[in-house]
């Protein structure tokens, strides 16, 4: 069964630190993993997507690494920002078949002023 | 070109009632994904739809949910006879061909009184 699990399941942190989110995935035959932000009451808007043989991928201050070897991504945000606080989602689409993806449950991340 | 459209925004329905929600996908997108978000869970996958045919229900209940695409109009999502544990917000997401990325409505949010 294709999983999707992100760690931590929550962050709190201050303004201006950097953090780290991870996520570990079993879908296979993969295609691409997708991070997304989504605020509290909102849709999911798209941050960055990496293919197989992507290995980090960059939007503003938001950076996606991928090791496909070991099945695991994660998303680091620098010099956070109130604006941060969402859930980030990562999202991993098995390639073939009908291409749908299997979301993780997120982290809840929080910045503090 | 305006994103995807969702209505109603908010929508409260009494147990045994039916309830329809609506998608308009972004301009020239022919694929349509419906997920349902529990609180304080993660986006699960209900149903991909493109133009009048179902492309995968597998995440769907298989009694009293339906879905359509037809030629014209928005995308609809049918839940007949609800009860509480409908109440979730569900999400519509589009996109222009399979396995691209996906550009997600606001959500229409339920609750079964």
């Amino acid at each position: 069964k294709n999983q999707v699990e992100q760690s931590p399941q929550s962050l709190i942190i201050l303004e201006g630190k950097n953090c780290t989110l991870q996520c570990n995935y079993t879908v296979s035959p993969f295609s691409n993993l997708r991070w997304y932000k989504q605020d509290t009451g909102r849709g999911p808007v798209s941050l960055t997507i990496m293919t197989f043989s992507e290995n980090t991928k960059s939007n503003g201050r938001y950076t996606a690494t991928l090791d496909a070897d070991t099945k695991q991504s994660s998303l680091h945000i620098t010099a956070s920002q109130l604006s941060d606080s969402a859930s980030y989602i990562c999202v991993v689409t098995e390639s073939g078949g009908s291409y749908i993806p299997t979301f993780g449950r997120g982290t809840s991340l929080i910045v503090h002023p | 070109n305006a994103g995807v459209m969702q209505n109603p925004r908010h929508l409260v329905r009494r147990r045994g009632q039916e309830a329809r929600l609506r998608c308009s996908p972004m301009k020239g997108h022919s694929h349509v994904y419906w997920y349902r978000q529990l609180p304080e869970e993660g986006l699960k996958f209900m149903v991909y739809l493109q133009k009048e045919n179902i492309i995968d229900e597998s995440g769907m209940p298989k009694e009293r949910f339906s879905a359509e695409f037809p030629k014209e109009g928005p995308s609809i999502l049918r839940i007949q006879q609800v009860v509480r544990g409908d109440s979730a917000a569900y999400f519509c997401a589009s996109s222009p061909i399979q396995n691209t990325e996906a550009f997600f409505g606001q959500g229409t949010r339920l609750t079964v009184v």
